[in-house]
């Protein structure tokens, strides 16, 4: 069966710190990849999406994310977080016909 | 604020119950993708409805259904409710009518449904 699996559940750091939130997929044909952002108390939010062409993507507020097909993989960076960056992060991949979460990864980036 | 409206933000109701929640797409769009958001199952996919047709569906319990008026507006009806079935309800639309390479989909801010 088709899934999404994101790693790190809860993910605590310092601000400055850099980020990398894991990202994997498990289906064998085309996909576009995705990620979102949940701001406590707010909606779901797109940071940036791949649907083809150069595998590193680049979306709002710093983050970027980089295709791998050889793992299916669709990892989540930022170089330096910042306090505002507490959030839940999810990963989603859409097929032809549905679009797949990850259970979401917690982030708290601490002052 | 996505523009995708919600309504109501809290339900409190009892099993076995039926329930309707509301969502009105952006301006323009004509696609709505309902999602249940919940501790145990995530964020799943619901069903999609384009332009008044269904055109997708994920994991709906034959429990719940939908449907999208002829303004665009669409309700999720949940029927014989279970304590499980107390969760995050969001509403999405989307000017496109798939999962193509033109979707990319605006979020409501969910209905917050506690079944006692």
């Amino acid at each position: 069966a088709q899934s999404v699996s994101q790693h790190n559940h809860h993910v605590i750091l310092s601000e400055a710190a850099s980020l990398e939130l894991g990202c994997n997929y498990s289906y064998g044909g085309t996909v576009n990849l995705f990620w979102y952002v949940q701001y406590p108390g707010q909606h779901l939010q797109l940071l940036l999406k791949y649907f083809s062409g150069d595998p590193l993507v680049k979306g709002i507020k710093g983050f970027e994310a980089e295709f791998i097909k050889s793992k299916f993989s669709f990892n989540l960076r930022k170089p330096s977080v910042q306090w505002s960056d507490t959030a839940e992060y999810f990963c989603a991949v859409t097929t032809d016909d549905k679009i797949i979460f990850g259970k979401g990864t917690r982030l708290h980036i601490l002052p | 604020d996505s523009g995708v409206t919600q309504t109501p933000k809290h339900l409190i109701t009892a099993t076995g119950q039926r329930v309707t929640l509301r969502c009105s797409p952006r301006s323009g769009d004509l696609s709505v993708y309902w999602y249940q958001q919940s501790l145990d199952q995530g964020l799943q996919f619901l069903i999609q409805y384009y332009n008044g047709e269904e055109r997708a569906k994920g994991n709906i319990l034959e429990r719940f259904s939908a449907q999208q008026f002829p303004d665009l507006h669409s309700e999720l009806n949940l029927s014989s409710l279970e304590l499980g079935d107390s969760a995050l309800y969001f509403c999405a639309s989307s000017v496109s009518s798939g999962f193509g390479a033109d979707y990319e989909q605006y979020f409501g801010p969910g209905t917050r449904l506690t079944v006692t």
